[in-house]
């Protein structure tokens, strides 16, 4: 039972434009999302949380919109840069456990 | 400040072998979670140890467990390898607090490999 789902295996995007990476939830106990950046081999790196009290965060070129009531959750990096190259993943935990459900990722590619 | 370290980084073992893996937390971390990542099942929690004492669980046999130290640092073992069990076992820490809404910060993750 796929509980968090990352629909889009892979994305291209040119340098510069706007990168959207989706994620979709069905257990409404959620209350805390987070997104990841993963290269091969390596652990995972922290990019930006969203709380369920909030339907968006921004960080930097990072913003995070949260709409519960579809349960799904997506991230914008603009503009995209070479280097965020990488796969994504998005990850949720409910009510305070620290237990991560993690979706299957998305590898983006950003071209020159 | 040192992030979450792991060791050993890379492992090779043969089925029915054990192997134990290390884990220490980021500064002032009490909460250590282990996961498994597989080409085939993802991310997937594991176990997650606070104050010395397992906290969650994940869905996996009992052949998975794990310690947490007084100085927080945890130790992952896996007794009776199988095939299937190679993969990329990732340690994150975090603060700990029991309100939950907390960012977990990973570890570069010990390889396993068995042959």
């Amino acid at each position: 039972d796929q509980q968090v789902k990352q629909n889009s295996p892979s994305l291209s995007v040119q340098e510069g434009r706007i990168s959207i990476l989706n994620c979709d939830y069905t257990n409404s106990m959620f209350d805390y999302f987070l997104w990841y950046k993963k290269y091969p081999a390596e652990g995972p790196t922290f990019l930006i949380s969203i709380s369920s009290i909030k339907d968006k965060n921004e960080d930097g070129r990072f913003t995070v919109f949260l709409n519960k009531s579809a349960k799904h959750l997506s991230l914008h990096i603009v503009p995209s840069q070479p280097g965020d190259s990488a796969v994504y993943f998005c990850a949720a935990e409910k009510g305070g456990g620290n237990k991560l459900t993690f979706g299957t990722g998305t590898q983006l590619k950003v071209e020159l | 400040k040192a992030g979450v370290t792991q060791t050993p980084r890379y492992l090779i073992k043969t089925r029915g072998q054990q192997v134990t893996l290390s884990c220490s937390p980021i500064s002032g971390h009490r909460s250590v979670s282990w996961y498994q990542q597989t080409p085939g099942q993802g991310l997937q929690f594991l176990f997650e140890y606070f104050s010395e004492t397992q906290r969650n669980k994940g869905n996996f046999p009992g052949r998975f467990s794990g310690r947490q130290f007084s100085n927080s640092r945890s130790e992952m073992n896996v007794s009776t390898l199988e095939l299937g069990d190679s993969a990329l076992y990732l340690c994150a820490s975090s603060l700990g607090g029991t309100s939950g809404q907390e960012t977990q910060y990973f570890g570069p993750g010990t390889r396993l490999l068995v042959l």
